[in-house]
């Protein structure tokens, strides 16, 4: 079942912030963020594994939510190289890796 | 930095055809991964190799596609008879042993199948 991503689609000033949700219909044993911009290859930004761990990544940092199967993503100050597409990927305890829609971000002067 | 490398960056194939699609992990990688986007589209997991066998495998990886790790360094997608839907971008990637790693993805084999 793949995850469901909100808001489909972002716009930001540079230096506002942004949360993306990545949930799901089913248990969770991992997370892991992506962000992929336009003509290039996904690039890892964090996991978060089961147990609720909130971690970052210089001003970008995620939450782990099992009891709600959902994870949020938390773009704090954002600068233009923020843009581009955020993916959630998700497994459950049979490992099987799914990506979630993708969530669009552009961040303008 | 290391780099997970494909080639090539670009094959055009008719339809019908068999195309291999060619990845190189980062030397003390363990674990392998194929993935596809279509134009526009998510990326979508297609199998995943650790200890030279497959891991993980979704419904798109039918019997029209394989994977080898022929030595110890190459990772290999093959597709056989083509279809014109097997058009995509197809990522490798790879990953280390342990639970906080992440994957290092390559920059992507765009395939077009005419």
């Amino acid at each position: 079942q793949q995850p469901v991503q909100s808001p489909q689609a972002v716009i930001l000033r540079e230096g506002e912030d942004a949360v993306i949700n990545c949930s799901s219909s089913k248990a969770l044993y991992s997370v892991h963020w992506y962000r992929q911009k336009h003509g290039e290859a996904p690039v890892f930004l964090m996991i978060l594994l089961k147990g609720g761990e909130q971690k970052g990544h210089e001003k970008i940092s995620a939450s782990f939510n099992e009891k709600k199967q959902q994870s949020s993503l938390y773009l704090t100050a954002s600068q233009l190289s923020y843009s581009g597409t955020y993916f959630c990927e998700v497994s459950g305890n049979t490992g099987k890796l799914i990506f979630g829609q993708g969530t669009t971000l552009q961040v303008k002067p | 930095e290391p780099e997970v490398t494909q080639t090539p960056s670009h094959q055009v194939t008719q339809m019908g055809q068999e195309v291999i699609l060619r990845c190189v992990p980062i030397s003390n990688h363990l674990y392998f991964y194929w993935y596809r986007q279509i134009l526009g589209q998510k990326v979508e997991f297609l199998v995943s190799f650790y200890n030279n066998e497959i891991s993980e495998k979704s419904e798109i990886f039918d019997d029209q596609f394989s994977v080898e790790r022929p030595d110890g360094s190459n990772f290999t997608l093959k597709i056989r008879s083509t279809k014109l839907e097997d058009s995509a971008m197809y990522f490798c990637a790879s990953r280390a042993t342990g639970r906080w790693y992440g994957y290092t993805f390559g920059s992507g084999t765009r395939l077009t199948v005419v």
